[in-house]
């Protein structure tokens, strides 16, 4: 079975510093995807960033961006110019490519709070 | 497009009780997920359909049922409240094929609490 680990339950970082968020998983797949999602006080799930695993270029969205290392099963999540709206609970997540019909795994998430 | 849509928002029951909670979308997903998330924890798979008329069990199914009769409903059943359902409640769609194949849209979550 898949496992998601999201070692860091809370963090804090100040408006317009950069923060990463670390991410591993377990599988033994070998084609997958990894998702990060923000979950702000709102509790709306928003797709952050995507990444497939056979693509060996890390994903960007704008000022997030992906650390993948796939030999160490790791996905962290690089947060540029950090903003108050982004203040959420963010979640890693993974999905293998069809055998599971997509079901997500997610990790217990990170807690990150943006000060002024 | 509404996208992914949940009623209701809120809802508190008594032990015991049944009620259903409403997902519906719009973006004619084959494939639809239901997910409780637990204070301070990620969610967890409930039921999922990958097509109308074909359901199967997630990780935490005890307690709960669902249906899937058209392309866009996919109501979850409550039959017998108790308070270990108390929780907030995602409901996801997908439409694994396309260019964005694996990505789930969620619905603004329900929030029950069981007392």
């Amino acid at each position: 079975a898949q496992t998601v680990t999201q070692s860091q339950p809370e963090m804090s970082v100040q408006e317009a510093e950069t923060v990463t968020l670390s991410c591993t998983y377990d599988t033994s797949e070998n084609n997958y995807y990894l998702f990060w999602y923000k979950q702000p006080p709102s509790r709306q799930m928003i797709l952050v960033i995507r990444q497939e695993a056979y693509k060996q270029q890390n994903a960007t969205e704008n000022r997030f961006s992906v650390n993948f290392q796939k030999a160490a099963k790791s996905f962290s999540l690089k947060i540029s110019d950090s903003q108050l709206g982004d203040t959420a609970m963010y979640f890693c997540a993974f999905t293998d490519s069809g055998g599971s019909n997509y079901k997500l795994t997610f990790g217990k998430g990170t807690l990150l709070t943006v000060n002024p | 497009n509404a996208g992914v849509t949940q009623t209701p928002k809120f809802r508190i029951l008594k032990i015991g009780q049944s009620m259903t909670l409403q997902c519906a979308q719009d973006m004619n997903h084959n494939y639809m997920y239901w997910y409780r998330q637990d204070p301070g924890m990620g969610l967890k798979l409930i039921y999922y359909s990958v097509g109308a008329g074909i359901t199967d069990k997630g990780e935490v199914p005890n307690g709960y049922n669902v249906s899937r009769s058209t392309t866009e409903d996919f109501p979850l059943r409550l039959e017998l409240a108790a308070p270990s359902q108390t929780s907030v409640y995602f409901c996801a769609s997908s439409y694994p094929g396309t260019s964005s194949t694996d990505t789930q849209y969620f619905g603004p979550g329900t929030r029950l609490t069981v007392l």
